[in-house]
């Protein structure tokens, strides 16, 4: 199975703030990555997927970007509903596996 | 707009069985598959298998061969996963989750339900 680590587990930051969260495959993936965000009882969201392709609907102050092994999610300019947890998942081959999440927290 | 409404929570004890439904609306539920992702309490997110609601193609999580099954009914839209042997360690949050209709079960998860809390318990 691919191993999905996401680095930093939590993230305090403030409204405005510019914020990046890192997501490294045990092995490469093709850009076969999603993000997702889940609020505390709720469905994750997707946000992302082809790991820079914004789902509709999604705030484009989302962005993604990487390639081989290693990706990263940042959100332009944080917002206050943008508080929540954060996760990928890899998509290149089966099982699909997600990183462990982030959470992000207001400063 | 496209649905996926779950039944309701459930609490068993260890060693019997669980249920849960997915009623699927707005799309086509034939054009697409339903991947199962469960979430022990403050966990992350766990891949549980996926079914081809095309052709009924399954593939199960390794870990859980022998104990899980996925099935769907395509006259009422519905996605159902049955859980077998139930242990205190698979007390969660199951979601189901719309993803691609081909291949053996790897895509991303455009819509999710809203969730079904099974509770296993003595």
């Amino acid at each position: 199975d691919i191993q999905m680590t996401q680095s930093p587990s939590s993230l305090s930051a403030s409204v405005g703030d510019r914020v990046t969260i890192t997501c490294r495959a045990s092995q490469g993936i093709s850009n076969s990555l999603a993000w997702y965000q889940q609020k505390p009882g709720k469905a994750p969201k997707l946000l992302l997927y082809a790991a820079s392709r914004l789902e509709s609907g999604v705030p484009s102050r989302f962005s993604g970007s990487g390639s081989g092994t290693d990706y990263t999610l940042t959100i332009s300019s944080l917002q206050p509903e943008d508080f929540a947890t954060y996760y990928c998942q890899q998509y290149y081959s089966t099982p699909p596996t997600f990183g462990q999440g982030t959470k992000l927290e207001i400063k | 707009q496209v649905q996926l409404v779950q039944s309701g929570a459930e609490v068993k004890k260890p060693g019997a069985s669980v249920k849960v439904s997915c009623k699927a609306s707005g799309y086509t539920f034939t054009s697409y598959g339903i991947s199962w992702v469960r979430q022990a309490p403050g966990q992350g997110l766990e891949w549980m298998g996926w079914i081809s609601a095309y052709n009924g193609n399954t593939n199960y999580a390794q870990k859980l061969q022998g104990r899980v099954t996925m099935t769907t009914d395509t006259s009422t839209s519905t996605a159902y996963m049955e859980l077998r042997s139930l242990r205190s360690d698979d007390t969660a949050v199951y979601y189901c989750a719309r993803a691609g209709y081909y291949g053996s079960g790897s895509h991303q998860f455009d819509y999710w339900g809203q969730g079904t809390l099974v509770t296993v318990s003595s």
